[in-house]
């Protein structure tokens, strides 16, 4: 199984800082990896798909970035409603595994 | 409105079985692969089970192989995942999830199993 590893685990920041979480596999995946946010209590929402491509809706202030083992997602000007948890997923090979997860939480 | 709607969560005892269904609407069902998806309470996501859109093949998370089984009934627009010889760690909020270029797009809003005495 393809082994998908995030950091940090969390994260404080403010209004209008830059974030960027960073994530690993621990083998080539080309580009499928996928980033998900999900906020308490409610369903993961996909963000990026196949590393940089932004899911139609999401605002741009999201973006994906890497390929082969090393991947990042940056928000540019965090904004109050985008405290949550976020999740990267490989979509290179079954089990389709996710990363641990990135907490943000408001400093 | 595309919406996945899961149903079938509740309290079972270890060793006991459950059905999940996933209401499908809102765009050509057929057409999708799909997975399930679950989260245990406080910790991550974790991939379950997928199938494909016209239900000839299917794969499993290892920790469920042999005792959960996907199948879907496209005429009826539902996703099923019957679930055998459960035990504590498969207590988590199952998602319905719909894929679209190698991501999981829609997801319904979960049901809740418990398994305990």
């Amino acid at each position: 199984d393809i082994h998908m590893t995030q950091s940090p685990s969390s994260l404080s920041a403010s209004v209008g800082d830059r974030v960027t979480i960073t994530c690993r596999a621990s083998q080539s995946i080309s580009s499928y990896l996928n980033w998900y946010q999900q906020k308490s209590g409610k369903a993961p929402k996909l963000l990026i798909y196949a590393a940089s491509s932004l899911q139609s809706g999401v605002p741009s202030r999201f973006s994906g970035s890497g390929s082969g083992t090393d991947f990042t997602l940056t928000i540019s000007s965090l904004q109050p409603e985008d405290f949550a948890t976020f999740y990267c997923q490989q979509s290179y090979s079954s089990p389709y595994t996710f990363g641990q997860g990135t907490k943000l939480e408001i400093k | 409105e595309v919406q996945l709607v899961e149903s079938g969560g509740g309290l079972v005892q270890p060793g006991g079985s459950l059905r999940l269904s996933c209401a499908a609407s809102g765009f050509t069902f057929s057409g999708y692969w799909m997975y399930w998806v679950r989260q245990a309470p406080g910790k991550g996501l974790v991939w379950v089970s997928r199938i494909k859109s016209d239900g000839s093949s299917t794969g499993y998370a290892d920790s469920v192989k042999g005792r959960f089984t996907i199948s879907r009934d496209n005429a009826k627009n539902t996703l099923y995942l019957q679930m055998n010889s459960l035990r504590a760690e498969d207590t988590a909020v199952y998602y319905c999830v719909r894929e679209t270029k190698y991501c999981m797009d829609v997801w319904g809003k979960g049901t809740t199993v418990t398994v305990s005495s």
